[in-house]
C-alpha cells in the first residue's frame, strides 16, 4: 500500500519563474494539505483541499495556489518565485478533516537561485 | 498569532533514560495536539494525538500529557534508544470541520549509546 508520493524530489528554479509540485495521497485518503518547511523550522500550513475545493488556507500570498483532481491527487503552484520560497514542500493526506493524523510524503526540495 | 513553541536546543540523553520534550502554546487554545517524528530528509511521521479533554495518552514507550491550565504538553520517551534520535514536532489544531495544523519548530533528540 503506497503512502503519500510527491514529485519531483528536488527542483532548482530562478527568481520570477513558476513551479508546479505534485502529490498523490495515500490510498483511501480524500483530503490533501500542503506545508512549507524552511530549514530548521517546523512545517507551515499553506492550504488544504477536499472535494476539489480549497477548505482552509494559511498565511500565504496568492502566488501560492493549488488544485485537487477527482482522483484526490493534488498540485501546488507557486508563481513569481522569490529567494525566500526556497524550502521543503510537504504534502500530507488524511481521510476527511477534523483531527485525523496527517500522513506526509518526503517532500519536494525547492531551491531558488 | 497562534503559536506553538518547542525548545529549539537539542536534547542529549543517554540510552535507557527517559526523554522529556516540551510544547507550549500561546494566543490560542488548540482542541487537540499531535506529535510527529521527523528524520533528516524525510517527512514527519504521526506518533500520538491527545485531545483537550484528555490528561494523558500512552502508546508503547511513548507518553504525552496535555495541561490546558499551563498551556503545555509534555512528550516522554521511556527507555530511550539511539534509534529514537530524531526531531520531534508538536502541532496544534482546532475543532473546525477541516484541519489547519500549527506546528512548532521541533526539538532534536540525540540518544547516545
Amino acid at each position: 500500500d503506497a503512502g503519500v508520493t510527491q514529485s519531483p524530489t528536488h527542483l532548482i528554479k530562478t527568481r520570477g519563474q513558476q513551479v508546479t509540485l505534485r502529490c498523490s495521497p495515500k490510498s483511501g485518503h480524500d483530503t490533501v494539505s500542503w506545508y512549507q518547511q524552511a530549514l530548521g523550522q517546523g512545517p507551515q500550513f499553506i492550504f488544504q483541499y477536499y472535494e476539489e475545493e480549497e477548505r482552509q488556507r494559511g498565511n500565504f500570498p496568492d502566488r501560492f495556489s493549488g488544485h485537487q483532481f477527482p482522483n484526490y491527487s493534488s498540485e501546488l503552484n507557486v508563481n513569481a518565485l522569490l529567494l525566500g520560497d526556497s524550502a521543503l514542500y510537504l504534502c500530507a493526506s488524511s481521510f476527511g478533516g477534523g483531527n485525523q493524523p496527517q500522513h506526509f510524503g518526503d517532500g519536494t526540495r525547492l531551491s531558488i537561485l | 498569532s497562534q503559536k506553538i513553541e518547542q525548545n529549539s536546543e537539542a536534547l542529549n540523553i543517554q540510552e535507557g533514560k527517559t526523554a522529556t520534550l516540551t510544547c507550549n502554546y500561546t494566543n490560542y487554545s488548540p482542541a487537540y495536539l499531535q506529535w510527529y517524528r521527523q528524520d533528516p530528509g524525510r517527512g514527519p511521521v504521526f506518533l500520538l494525538l491527545i485531545r483537550g479533554n484528555e490528561k494523558e495518552k500512552r502508546k508503547e514507550r511513548l507518553k504525552v500529557t496535555f495541561d490546558t491550565t499551563l498551556k503545555q504538553s509534555l512528550f516522554h520517551i521511556t527507555a530511550s534508544q539511539p534509534a529514537d534520535s530524531a526531531t520531534y514536532l508538536c502541532a496544534g489544531g482546532l475543532n473546525t470541520g477541516f484541519q489547519k495544523l500549527v506546528f512548532g519548530t521541533g526539538t532534536r533528540l540525540l540518544v547516545s549509546p
